[in-house]
């Protein structure tokens, strides 16, 4: 059965570094999102992608993120500058049309120390 | 008001017991609604959606009532690994999550 893979697992970073969190949506989908939880939290939405832009983010989603699908398979989650505060479980998801069930990745842990 | 509200849980049942989760949403131009389920530190996975019509697997049976903006879970004749958090969603475009109500199955 086809599914979303996310690397890595589990991510540590300093306070003020860059991560990339990295994605594979299911293949033929066309939609993409993250979605973030912080421990004993709400999943929370960050952000949707199609057609190599994005199509809505909330407000979590300020400057200091972006998203980008570099090539026909991968789709990424950058923070320039973590805080503290970003600390939490990033979910992937993606969905073949917008009236289908979202699949989601087993999701990152990210650590900011 | 919150977007999705659940009861704040955790509920603690026996084996074999029946268990409602209840929910309410705010914007009532939601689209599709939706039971997941979220195992400790794990995605949440697809339980099932909810229809106006009220639909059934098996052991769960899910309502909706779109007049009120209320939703419903019941889970019959319950199971140890029925123990998970159970996460109300509503759709618009992205999926809108409740806080989730922690279910613990007792022997």
């Amino acid at each position: 059965e086809p599914e979303v893979t996310q690397t890595p697992s589990h991510q540590v970073t300093q306070m003020g570094q860059e991560v990339i969190l990295r994605c594979v949506p299911i293949s033929n989908h066309l939609y993409f999102y993250w979605y973030r939880q912080i421990l004993g939290q709400k999943v929370e939405f960050l952000v949707s992608f199609y057609n190599n832009e994005i199509s809505e983010k909330s407000e979590i989603f300020d400057d200091q993120f972006s998203v980008e699908r570099p090539d026909g398979s991968n789709f990424t989650l950058k923070i320039r500058s973590t805080k503290l505060e970003d600390s939490a479980m990033y979910f992937c998801a993606s969905i073949l049309d917008r009236d289908n069930e979202q699949f989601f990745g087993p999701g990152t842990r990210l650590t900011v120390l | 008001r919150k977007e999705v509200e659940q009861d704040p849980g955790p509920f603690n049942v026996p084996e074999g017991a029946t268990v409602a989760f209840n929910c309410t949403y705010s914007n009532s131009a939601s689209q599709s609604f939706f039971w997941y389920r979220q195992d400790c530190r794990k995605e949440p996975k697809l339980l099932m959606s909810v229809y106006s019509s009220g639909n059934e697997d098996g052991r769960f049976t899910a309502q909706l009532n779109r007049a009120s903006q209320y939703i419903s879970l019941l889970i019959r004749d319950s199971k140890l690994s029925d123990s998970a958090t159970y996460l109300c969603v509503v759709r618009g475009g992205k999926l809108i999550f409740g806080q989730g109500t922690e279910l613990s199955v007792k022997p």
